[in-house]
């Protein structure tokens, strides 16, 4: 049964520590998302990759965050240094490059809290 | 920019009852997907029915449908017969068919099912 796997499912830490999320996308798909979700904003976008290479990350603070895709298996969400407004769920999700099925395969999400 | 808004932020129903959430969405172009995600405490966000810009027929799967009113740039669904598992966050999406593949959510509807 093909998903979208994420890691860690939860992580609590202190303010300052650098957090790294992993997200091993379905195999075969060539988009990949990184979203935020918090009570105040909703589902924020913060960047998505195409074949690896990063098209959109506009919605990501760039001071702090940081997006790759190491390989196609493979992509990182990079907090450094951590705040506690980055608490949040932050989800990968990916894409097959067919644009008629249109639809986004979410990871369970990994919980971020920073004291 | 496209935008898709939720007016509904709480909704309960009987069970075995139908409710209907609604979501309307902004945008400029002619071509483009909707969705509705579920997410259930478990926080997993499950796709539930899509719908193609292009099709004038509504989507229907199983007890959920949709009825898609393009002009008015309206998205709802109706679930029909409803069930304590179908208590959740419900969150419409826009994606478009070219170009950016984000998917841009609303705010979401949280469903309380009465039993």
């Amino acid at each position: 049964d093909a998903r979208v796997t994420q890691t860690p499912r939860h992580k609590v830490t202190e303010m300052g520590q650098e957090v790294t999320m992993r997200c091993q996308p379905i195999l075969g798909h060539n988009t990949v998302f990184w979203y935020r979700q918090t009570m105040m904003q909703g589902l924020e976008l913060l960047a998505y990759f195409r074949n690896r290479a990063p098209l959109d990350d506009s919605g990501m603070p760039k001071d702090r965050f940081s997006a790759e895709m190491p390989d196609a298996t493979l992509a990182t969400l990079k907090i450094q240094p951590s705040e506690p407004r980055d608490s949040a769920v932050y989800f990968c999700a990916s894409g097959p490059d067919q644009l008629y099925t249109g639809e986004l395969f979410f990871g369970e999400g990994s919980r971020l809290t920073v004291l | 920019a496209q935008t898709v808004t939720q007016s509904q932020p709480e909704m309960s129903v009987q069970e075995a009852e139908t409710v209907t959430l609604s979501c309307t969405y902004d945008t400029s172009e002619s071509d483009y997907y909707l969705f509705w995600y579920k997410q259930p405490p478990s926080r997993q966000m499950i796709l539930v029915i899509r719908q193609e810009a292009y099709k004038q027929q509504n989507a229907t799967e199983n007890r959920f449908s949709v009825n898609f009113q393009k002009a008015a740039k309206s998205f709802s669904l109706k679930i029909s017969d409803s069930q304590l598992g179908d208590a959740a966050m419900y969150f419409c999406a826009y994606r478009s068919a070219f170009g950016n593949e984000k998917l841009t959510f609303g705010t979401g509807t949280r469903l309380t099912i009465i039993p």
